[in-house]
């Protein structure tokens, strides 16, 4: 039972243009949402997160938004530069839960 | 602080064999996570500690598999009889009690032939 799902493998996009990335969940018991990044042979990096209160976020060129009612969330990246290039996860937590649910994460590619 | 330290980075084992990965968490947080992730997959929750004790496990965690911290600090996860399905990358990741964020390992990367 995947709850946190981002649907898009792959996203390849051309540097200085704005990056989207998408999640989609299914438990509106999440509280809480994080984007982590993951370069090869490292493990996960947090990179910003929100709080099911807001429906925006902001961090320099990062900003999540979240629609609750649709049950989404989705992930800017503006101007997209080559060390962006990452597979990104989007991750929720439970109020009162101590473990983050993941989803499959997507590949981004930052072409010059 | 060095971060999350996960020892070994890499272990290559036969079918049956018995594994052991640690954990060294940041110092000052009480909470330590486990992980597991396979490719194409997104980080799946094994268990996780709060100082000592366990407290939670996923039903992902068969009898094959235990994890101890057992002075609070440090933690072992120990893989009884492999399989080849447990081949993956084991994700360690710590933080203080009642944070969000989880600040993760490098992993430690299983393959068993």
């Amino acid at each position: 039972d995947q709850q946190v799902k981002q649907n898009s493998p792959s996203l390849s996009v051309q540097e200085g243009r704005i990056s989207i990335l998408n999640c989609d969940y299914t438990n509106s018991m999440f509280d809480y949402f994080l984007w982590y990044k993951k370069y090869p042979a490292e493990g996960p990096t947090f990179l910003i997160s929100i709080s099911s209160i807001k429906d925006k976020n902001e961090d320099g060129r990062f900003t999540v938004f979240l629609n609750k009612s649709a049950k989404h969330l989705s992930l800017h990246i503006v101007p997209s530069q080559p060390g962006d290039s990452a597979v990104y996860f989007c991750a929720a937590s439970l109020q009162g839960a101590q473990k983050l649910v993941f989803g499959q994460g997507t590949r981004l590619t930052i072409n010059p | 602080d060095t971060g999350v330290s996960q020892d070994p980075r890499h272990k290559i084992t036969k079918r049956g064999q018995n594994v052991t990965f640690r954990c060294d968490p940041i110092s000052e947080h009480n909470r330590l996570y486990w992980y597991r992730q396979t490719l194409g997959q997104g980080p799946e929750f094994l268990t996780y500690f709060q100082n000592e004790a366990q407290l939670e496990k996923s039903r992902l965690l068969s009898d094959r598999f235990s994890a101890e911290r057992p002075k609070g600090s440090f933690s072992t996860l120990e893989i009884q009889r492999t399989e080849q399905g447990d081949s993956a990358m084991y994700l360690c990741a710590s933080s203080p009690a009642g944070a969000n964020v989880l600040t993760f390992g490098a992993g430690s990367r299983l393959t068993v032939l």
